[in-house]
């Protein structure tokens, strides 16, 4: 069963506007939140995180909220630009899994020039 | 540190033949991870290992794929008998068993069975 969805498999955005990207969680152990970047031909990068006693973490243009009670998270990105066009993987890991990370199934994202 | 690096990039082979993919973790991490990358399921988590001791392979698909990790600084994952199903990316991580740490992956293997 997927704990962590990304239910919308691609998002188009005019440069410089605002992206959103959504990701949506099941298990409530859940303490530490990532968002992965990727482009093809490549592995996963990591872009941001946040812990759970937070509920946003800003770098740069790249900013991740949490809601804890909605069991929800999203990754805004602003200014978009054309070279943030990849796919973006949210991921999530909790202290009573030992380290193990389980990643949502990605969104494409589209920077249009 | 090079980074986490897999062997070969690209592989092609026939169905029913034997493959093996290589992953060499960066220097000093604790923890390797397999993953598969499918539309449907997303970076599918196969079997992870900590401090070389596998912890879960509940996500390894059927007793044809099976991982090793010899010591610290390599791991491989088999798939004997190969399937044209078994067609995917799979990438390799590694990390620190810590709280609040990420995982750098590998830049793939992109794995064609015909």
């Amino acid at each position: 069963d997927q704990q962590v969805k990304q239910n919308s498999p691609s998002l188009s955005v005019q440069e410089g506007r605002i992206s959103i990207l959504n990701c949506d969680y099941t298990n409530s152990m859940f303490d530490y939140f990532l968002w992965y970047k990727k482009y093809p031909a490549e592995g996963p990068t990591f872009l941001i995180s946040i812990s759970s006693i937070k509920d946003k973490n800003e770098d740069g243009r790249f900013t991740v909220f949490l809601n804890k009670s909605a069991k929800h998270l999203s990754l805004h990105i602003v200014p978009s630009q054309p070279g943030d066009s990849a796919v973006y993987f949210c991921a999530a890991s909790a202290k009573n899994t030992g380290n193990q990370f389980y990643f949502g199934t990605g969104t494409s994202l589209t920077v249009i020039p | 540190d090079a980074g986490v690096i897999q062997s070969p990039r690209h592989e092609v082979t026939e169905m029913g033949q034997e493959v093996t993919l290589r992953c060499k973790p960066i220097s000093g991490h604790n923890s390797l991870f397999w993953y598969r990358q499918t539309m449907m399921r997303g970076l599918e988590l196969l079997i992870y290992f900590n401090n070389n001791v596998p912890i879960d392979d509940s996500g390894m698909p059927e007793d044809r794929f099976s991982a090793k990790m010899p010591n610290a600084s390599f791991s491989t994952l088999k798939i004997q008998p190969s399937e044209p199903r078994d067609s995917a990316v799979y990438f390799c991580a590694s990390s620190l068993i810590l709280m609040n740490t990420e995982a750098f992956f590998g830049q793939g293997t992109r794995l064609t069975v015909v």
